[in-house]
């Protein structure tokens, strides 16, 4: 069973670039679902994707935006970078669309801002 | 919108003690209720997924409890390891299709 997975782990941009985080979900699972955590804090929720479709979105600007392939991997991208973005952000994947199944977390892409 | 607060912020026991964390919800209509653990650097663990008409799960040495009611949870871990040490969070799952963690307690234990 290969488990989820995200790349690239570390990532430096500067403040107003564009940057693409990628997610390969686990094995069977057809929903993802991407968080920012900033440093010494809980994750917050993006979005959720599911059938290629957003499936839920928590509270984020339309700067951020994703999508989902039909093999279920998904992308994250992060227009106008800001330097509050620096984040560890993270994927998960699910096999139900209503975060009524475990999530399996990726470990992470680092993105530092600068 | 739903806030999440886990008290206490960090926790240090030693090895063999039980311990309790309290996590605290303020919207009582919640789908499910979820425990992960953190280690440094890394990605979570899913340990426990509590649903809304449950009162408790049981992993192992971890059982969980929900009072939906007066929005509390909490994650009891027996026996405690070294292994153990990690930060655990809580998350609530809202009918909006929206999750909300906690911000987390950072737990060592000492061997």
């Amino acid at each position: 069973e290969t488990g989820v997975t995200q790349s690239p782990t570390h990532l430096i941009k500067t403040r107003g670039q564009q940057v693409t985080l990628r997610c390969s979900s686990q094995s069977g699972h057809n929903t993802v679902s991407w968080y920012q955590q900033a440093l010494g804090q809980g994750p917050q929720f993006i979005f959720q994707y599911y059938r290629e479709e957003e499936n839920g979105r928590g509270n984020f600007p339309p700067r951020f935006s994703g999508l989902q392939f039909p093999n279920y991997s998904s992308e994250l991208n992060v227009n106008a970078l800001e330097l509050d973005d620096s984040a560890l952000y993270l994927c998960a994947s699910s096999s139900t669309n209503d975060f009524g199944s475990p999530l399996h977390f990726g470990n992470g892409t680092r993105l530092t801002v600068t | 919108k739903q806030e999440v607060t886990q008290i206490p912020a960090a926790l240090s026991v030693p090895e063999g003690e039980n311990l309790v964390l309290n996590c605290s919800f303020t919207d009582s209509a919640i789908y499910n209720l979820q425990w992960f653990r953190q280690d440094p650097g890394k990605g979570l663990t899913s340990l426990l997924l509590i649903q809304s008409s449950q009162r408790e799960q049981t992993s192992g040495r971890l059982n969980a409890s929900l009072d939906k009611s007066s929005g509390r949870s909490t994650l009891y871990i027996a026996a405690s390891q070294p292994g153990d040490s990690a930060t655990y969070l809580c998350a609530v799952v809202t009918g909006a299709n929206n999750l909300f963690f906690g911000t987390g307690t950072r737990l060592t234990v000492i061997p």
